[in-house]
């Protein structure tokens, strides 16, 4: 059964704690995208990577990292920089055509103790 | 500045009736959209798209409007069910590329 998984749901961090959030896919697609929504807000992208060993910065990706060492994995790291990271993540990959519509994992919520 | 606007934060509907949420944007290098239908703590699910060359698209219940010249889209639903209480996001890509722009989304909720 293919699709997205994000672990974990809920993740809580401490002040100057750098935290990762993983996704894992099994769809054998070639980009997948990190995005960022707030209540309100839409969908803001943070990274994105497009192929394995590449990436580039979406809309505000200040305060986050990625790594993209394999085609199945593409994990966030929220640093201490991130000075308002609390916020609902979400998780996407999608095929290389452009008119590919992206799948969705579940979403990780991340809140500050 | 938003580039995708959903100026209806929530939209409540009779069941049966037809439901139909707005969109519009600003770019018009915009040329592929998409609507998209999120459940609380869920992901968003991919409903329907369509083409900047198009416009109009139908998937059952769901239909696609596409006004180039008014830079304005809407998903219309007919006929409204309980079940499509949902969020839905517009959704907006530019020529070859992979960024996709989001609104910040429509509450409906359709009553029994």
């Amino acid at each position: 059964d293919g699709g997205i998984t994000q672990s974990p749901k809920y993740l809580f961090r401490k002040e100057g704690q750098n935290v990762t959030l993983s996704c894992e896919q099994n769809l054998n697609h070639d980009a997948m995208y990190w995005y960022r929504q707030d209540p309100g807000q839409g969908l803001r992208l943070i990274y994105y990577s497009q192929i394995v060993n590449d990436f580039q910065k979406g809309d505000i990706a200040e305060g986050y990292s990625v790594s993209r060492e394999k085609k199945e994995s593409f994990p966030l790291t929220v640093t201490s920089a991130q000075k308002n990271p609390t916020a609902f993540y979400l998780c996407a990959s999608s095929n290389r055509e452009v008119r590919q519509p992206q799948h969705f994992g579940d979403g990780t919520r991340l809140s500050i103790l | 500045d938003q580039q995708v606007k959903q100026n209806s934060p929530s939209l409540s509907v009779q069941e049966g009736r037809i439901s139909i949420l707005n969109c519009d944007y600003t770019n018009s290098m915009f040329d592929y959209f998409l609507w998209y239908k999120k459940y609380p703590a869920e992901g968003p699910t991919f409903l329907i798209s369509i083409s900047s060359i198009k416009d109009k698209n139908e998937d059952g219940r769901f239909t696609v409007f596409l006004n180039k010249s008014a830079k304005h889209l809407s998903l219309h639903i007919v006929p409204s069910q309980p079940g499509d209480s949902a969020v839905y996001f517009c959704a907006a890509r530019g020529t070859g590329g992979f960024k996709t722009i989001f609104g910040a989304g429509t509450r409906l909720f359709v009553k029994a």
